[in-house]
């Protein structure tokens, strides 16, 4: 079955640093990628996606990009702030109706000012 | 722009009880999901309805029961409440966009707790 496992938490970082949240996947066929955000007391949004190899999803400066051949979708931000502070997901569906979204444990991310 | 409305948001009930939990997608889209967040856990696929019929099936425990009416909102139902089932309860809704792909739009969540 499809699996997604994520690089575990909590991760604690200064303002203005680099991050890295690493995701990797187990799928069958060819999956959609996905990363969630969630906020304190929130719902999950939809932070980035990418939908084939070699893919790169962007959004709000966080980037990650479809590797098919190492089966990674690491998230990446060249400068984190303190409003990043949330919970972010991984997660993939796979194509041909099957969209239901299989999530990696969640990466709790902090920033300190 | 119009989001997934969920209600409650906020349910507390006692063991054995029942609880329904409804959600409303956001307009003009035909596929209704249901996850159970556990405290600390990652969401997990319950179940989903495309144009109001049942179209996949994930871990849902057999008290509880699932339908999508005629309006598109989605109904869950859960019955013989038990402590294990305190948790967020998130519906998303889907369409297929311009590229045939779907993304899923959440709502905020229902919290669940039985004590």
């Amino acid at each position: 079955g499809n699996s997604v496992t994520q690089m575990e938490g909590p991760v604690t970082l200064s303002e203005e640093a680099f991050l890295t949240i690493n995701c990797t996947y187990t799928a069958t066929g060819y999956p959609s990628l996905f990363w969630y955000v969630q906020y304190p007391g929130e719902g999950l949004q939809l932070l980035l996606k990418a939908t084939k190899a070699d893919d790169k999803g962007s959004n709000k400066g966080f980037e990650a990009t479809y590797r098919k051949e190492t089966t990674s979708f690491h998230l990446e931000k060249g400068s984190v702030q303190v409003s990043d502070s949330a919970v972010y997901f991984c997660a993939l569906s796979e194509d041909f109706g099957n969209e239901k979204l299989t999530f990696g444990t969640g990466t709790r991310l902090t920033i300190i000012p | 722009a119009a989001g997934v409305i969920q209600s409650p948001r906020h349910l507390i009930k006692e063991k054995r009880e029942t609880a329904t939990l409804k959600c409303y997608p956001i307009p003009r889209h035909d596929t209704v999901y249901w996850y159970q967040q556990g405290p600390g856990q990652d969401p997990q696929f319950l179940i989903s309805f495309y144009e109001k019929m049942q179209s996949d099936k994930g871990s849902i425990p057999d008290r509880f029961s699932a339908q999508q009416f005629s309006d598109y909102h989605s109904e869950l139902n859960m019955s013989s409440l038990e402590l294990g089932d305190s948790a967020l309860y998130f519906c998303a809704s889907s369409h297929m966009n311009s590229e045939g792909a779907r993304e899923q739009y959440f709502g905020p969540g229902t919290r669940l707790t039985v004590t």
